[in-house]
């Protein structure tokens, strides 16, 4: 079936410092790929999609690129700040045999220190 | 705005007891879902639906029940056989049937079970 893996954290960076948190994904049709963030308390926000092979979705400075060679949609930030600590989820959208379905990563936490 | 809204924010109840969540979304969305997070795990599906008056299992549905009288509202009951309910429960919505629709999420209500 379709699984979402990516990298364990916590991740933690300086102010100012580049940003890559990877994901890969394993899927039987053709999903869309979504990068969703998580502050401390709330829901889930989108914060990028890309919905073909070779798209790029961008966000706030956070962009991630859909790879079908590699099965991969790595987010990227070329400067962090404070403001970005929170947990950031890949998540693919496929059809399945019940509907629709999205299926998440375990979730990568982020702090990023002054 | 358009949003979801789940209440309450926090929720305390005594093992052997049901309890019933509330999602409700001004969207107009045709899909909504609901998903458990727990502590360093992704989200996990229980129930969605794709429609008034239909609903199909998730991943992890057992000592669950929902119900979907009107487009606005999916309430999630968590009976007494759910063997493990202290966890965070997060409803979404989407628009519909359409792999590249992005899920909406409400603030979560933090269950705690003793």
């Amino acid at each position: 079936g379709d699984s979402v893996t990516q990298m364990e954290g916590p991740v933690t960076l300086s102010e100012e410092a580049f940003l890559t948190i990877n994901c890969t994904y394993t899927a039987t049709g053709y999903p869309s790929l979504f990068w969703y963030v998580q502050y401390p308390g709330e829901g889930l926000q989108l914060l990028l999609k890309a919905t073909k092979a070779d798209d790029k979705g961008s966000n706030k400075g956070f962009e991630a690129t859909y790879r079908k060679e590699t099965t991969s949609f790595h987010l990227e930030k070329g400067s962090v700040q404070v403001s970005d600590s929170a947990v950031y989820f890949c998540a693919l959208s496929d059809r399945g045999t019940g509907g629709f379905k999205t299926i998440f990563g375990a979730g990568t936490r982020l702090f990023v220190k002054a | 705005d358009g949003g979801i809204t789940q209440s309450p924010k926090y929720l305390f109840r005594k093992e052997g007891q049901n309890v019933t969540l509330s999602c409700e979304q001004n969207l107009n969305h045709d899909a909504m879902y609901w998903y458990r997070q727990d502590p360093g795990q992704g989200l996990r599906l229980i129930y969605y639906s794709q429609i008034v008056n239909d609903f199909q299992k998730g991943d992890i549905a057992e000592g669950y029940s929902v119900s979907r009288e009107k487009k606005e509202s999916f309430p999630l009951t968590v009976t007494s056989a759910q063997k493990n309910p202290t966890a965070f429960y997060l409803c979404a919505s989407s628009i519909g049937a359409r792999v590249d629709s992005p899920l909406h999420f409400g603030n979560g209500t933090r269950l705690t079970v003793t």
